[in-house]
């Protein structure tokens, strides 16, 4: 069954520091891979997607994610980090066959310390 | 154009009442997709109807049903609410393929 991990509850991190949100999945078959971000009281976005080519995506609001095949890894990057990308952060796959059903991780908490 | 519009936003419920979501989807939207958040247990997946019928369903008991409509809007509907049923139910939009959801803002029910 496809499968995602989000290993870290919480990650902190200085405003300007770079950022890092883990993400590895379990798949069938060539993976479509989507990270969405959430803030408070409202439904996700849509931050960029994986489904084929290159192994680094760009993605809104100067984020990006490095797709690694070998490592069944798809983590969500962006060199400086602002105090407004304090959110909650879900990787998301696409389930296997003829559907429109995506399967979520649990979700990580960025905080953005100013 | 108009993203996913969730109706209500808010919602407050006794516990033994039944309640009515409605999802309108972004248009040429074929596929709507309904998730349920809680904090505990994450995003739960529901439902999917594509072109008026019911392609997936979730592990959620019978209460909750759904169904789409021929303008692709969607309504899930949950009756014997009980307390665990408070959570912020999410409809999700998509085209197909690879594109991915857009999501609505959701649709806060809390029932008492």
């Amino acid at each position: 069954a496809q499968s995602v991990a989000q290993p870290e509850d919480q990650v902190n991190v200085a405003e300007g520091n770079p950022l890092t949100v883990k993400c590895t999945y379990s798949v069938s078959g060539n993976p479509y891979l989507f990270w969405y971000v959430q803030y408070p009281n409202r439904g996700l976005q849509f931050l960029l997607k994986y489904i084929t080519g290159d192994n680094l995506v760009k993605g809104s609001y100067g984020f990006e994610a490095e797709f690694n095949k070998s490592q069944t890894s798809f983590h969500l990057k962006k060199p400086s980090a602002l105090v407004s990308d304090s959110a909650l952060y879900f990787c998301a796959v696409r389930d296997y066959g003829e559907t429109y059903k995506y399967i979520f991780g649990t979700g990580t908490r960025l905080k953005v310390l100013a | 154009k108009a993203g996913v519009t969730q109706t209500p936003r808010y919602l407050i419920k006794t516990r033994g009442q039944q309640v009515t979501l409605s999802c309108s989807p972004i248009s040429g939207h074929r596929s709507v997709s309904w998730y349920q958040q809680t904090p505990g247990q994450g995003l739960q997946f529901l439902f999917e109807y594509f072109s008026e019928t019911q392609r997936n369903k979730g592990n959620f008991p019978g209460r909750f049903s759904g169904r789409q409509f021929s303008n692709s809007r969607s309504e899930m509907n949950v009756s014997t609410l009980e307390l665990g049923d408070s959570a912020l139910y999410l409809c999700a939009s998509s085209e197909g393929g690879g594109y991915g959801y857009t999501f609505g803002s959701g649709t806060r029910l809390t029932v008492v």
